[in-house]
């Protein structure tokens, strides 16, 4: 099983849908990232958070520390919102704070 | 700021081949790294460096190799490309410190071949 999953794995909505994606992790984090990659293959910073709620735009994520899970909430999608969401959790190991990434949501709005 | 740089953006090699894929970051960040990304798979890390003159491997190491002689600078060779290399490779940065929330910066991306 993976450190971190996410679902689900595609996503086809409509222009104007709120859209969802789930991070589900099962190591202890110091933080979490959410990134998006776009068809171009560029990799973006989207949130980091360690607890509660962040909101850019129409952007929302949030975590439950307790319940190893984090969400990415898009209102009013675009079809400019189409990409990969990558979740990665930064944690502790042997050799010190490692970055372990889910495979990633990929997400198409059509308009 | 350029942010963090890769170069080049495309390649194709031929197994056997040597090449190095080059990474610069202008925001004096100590910590970089370098990923690859291949379907079905998360970004899996391949080497990092905490600062100038210290490297360490990372999950995938192996073909692969580094150095850091600056702070902005973290070359990645390939000594003899396998078609087990093909693959799309990024290049990241952030700062350390007591904290390990840093965000991370990544490149744009470089997209090797290996036939």
């Amino acid at each position: 099983k993976n450190e971190v999953e996410q679902s689900p794995q595609n996503l086809t909505a409509q222009e104007g849908e709120f859209i969802t994606i789930n991070c589900s992790y099962s190591v202890g984090i110091s933080a979490l990232h959410w990134l998006q990659q776009h068809p171009g293959g560029g990799i973006v910073s989207l949130f980091m958070l360690s607890s509660g709620k962040k909101k850019h735009g129409r952007l929302i994520a949030t975590i439950n520390i307790q319940e190893k899970h984090s969400s990415l909430h898009i209102t009013a999608s675009h079809p400019r919102d189409s990409a990969v969401y990558i979740c990665a959790v930064r944690s502790w190991g042997a050799s010190g704070s490692r970055l372990t990434f889910g495979e990633g949501t990929q997400l198409t709005v059509n308009p | 700021n350029a942010g963090v740089t890769q170069t080049p953006k495309f390649q194709v090699l031929k197994t056997g081949q040597s090449m190095t894929l080059q990474c610069a970051q202008d925001m004096n960040h100590e910590y970089m790294s370098w990923y690859r990304q291949d379907p079905g798979m998360g970004l899996r890390l391949i080497h990092y460096s905490v600062g100038a003159g210290i490297t360490d491997q990372g999950e995938v190491p192996n073909g692969y190799n580094v150095s850091r002689s600056t702070t902005e600078d973290f070359p990645l060779r390939l000594l003899s490309a396998a078609p087990s290399q093909t693959s799309v490779y990024f290049c990241a940065s952030r700062y350390t410190g007591t904290s390990s929330s840093y965000e991370q910066y990544f490149g744009p991306g470089t997209r090797l071949t290996v036939t």
